[in-house]
């Protein structure tokens, strides 16, 4: 069976620090992966998506960047954090394409930037 | 631009009841429509998904359903009990490179 892991779940981080948030699956190979970002009582932002190894679509231009440095991983990543990138960051992978499959998601990351 | 939108934001009713939640979205080139529910401070659990080629889809007291030539999708949820209270959310994958857009969400909370 495939599963998803995502860490830290929890992180405090003041303005200006770096950030890194992994995710990983396991079970299935190529899957698409994505990052989305949930600020508190909204619903969930698409930050990036990834179909394959090197690939990254960003939607929002903003000071986040994502990585696909393995078939089955995907980082998120800052260099200087701001308070407004505080949220729930969800990972989530589809299997592929096909319109028939669904998307799964990790458990989150609570980022607090004080 | 490609966009997904809910209403309400948020909605209360009695246990017991039957209820609708919408959503509606741009761009009818959607390769299916899924609805999802997340409790609070969690990750998110699909309910139902409905390609493109389908109309409803259904799973227990739940049922889905979807127009795309007027943008919408409703979940009714039947006989609701307290613990349905959750948000749900909708999400459309639309064609280009599997991009995955979801609305803001409806906070349902069921009374007893």
């Amino acid at each position: 069976s495939q599963t998803i892991h995502q860490w830290p779940a929890t992180l405090v981080q003041p303005v200006g620090s770096p950030l890194s948030l992994e995710c990983t699956v396991e079970g299935t190979s190529n899957p698409n992966l994505y990052w989305y970002r949930q600020a508190a009582g909204r619903g969930l932002q698409l930050l990036f998506y990834s179909v394959g190894i090197g690939q990254i679509s960003s939607e929002v231009p903003q000071n986040l960047s994502a990585s696909r440095p393995q078939d089955r991983q995907f980082i998120l990543s800052s260099k200087k954090l701001l308070l407004s990138d505080s949220g729930f960051y969800l990972c989530a992978w589809k299997r592929d394409a096909y319109s028939g499959n669904t998307i799964y998601f990790g458990e989150g990351s609570w980022l607090t930037v004080v | 631009k490609q966009e997904v939108t809910q209403i309400p934001a948020a909605l209360s009713v009695p246990e017991g009841e039957n209820l609708v939640l919408n959503c509606s979205f741009t761009d009818s080139a959607i390769y299916n429509l899924q609805w999802f529910r997340q409790d609070p401070g969690k990750g998110l659990t699909s309910l139902l998904l409905i390609q493109s080629s389908q109309r409803e889809q259904t799973s227990g007291r739940l049922n889905a359903s979807l127009d795309k030539s007027s943008g919408r999708s409703t979940l009714y949820i039947a006989a609701s009990q307290p613990g349905d209270s959750a948000t749900y959310l909708c999400a459309a994958l639309y064609s280009s490179a599997s991009k995955i857009i979801f609305g803001s969400g409806t906070r349902l909370s069921i009374r007893p």
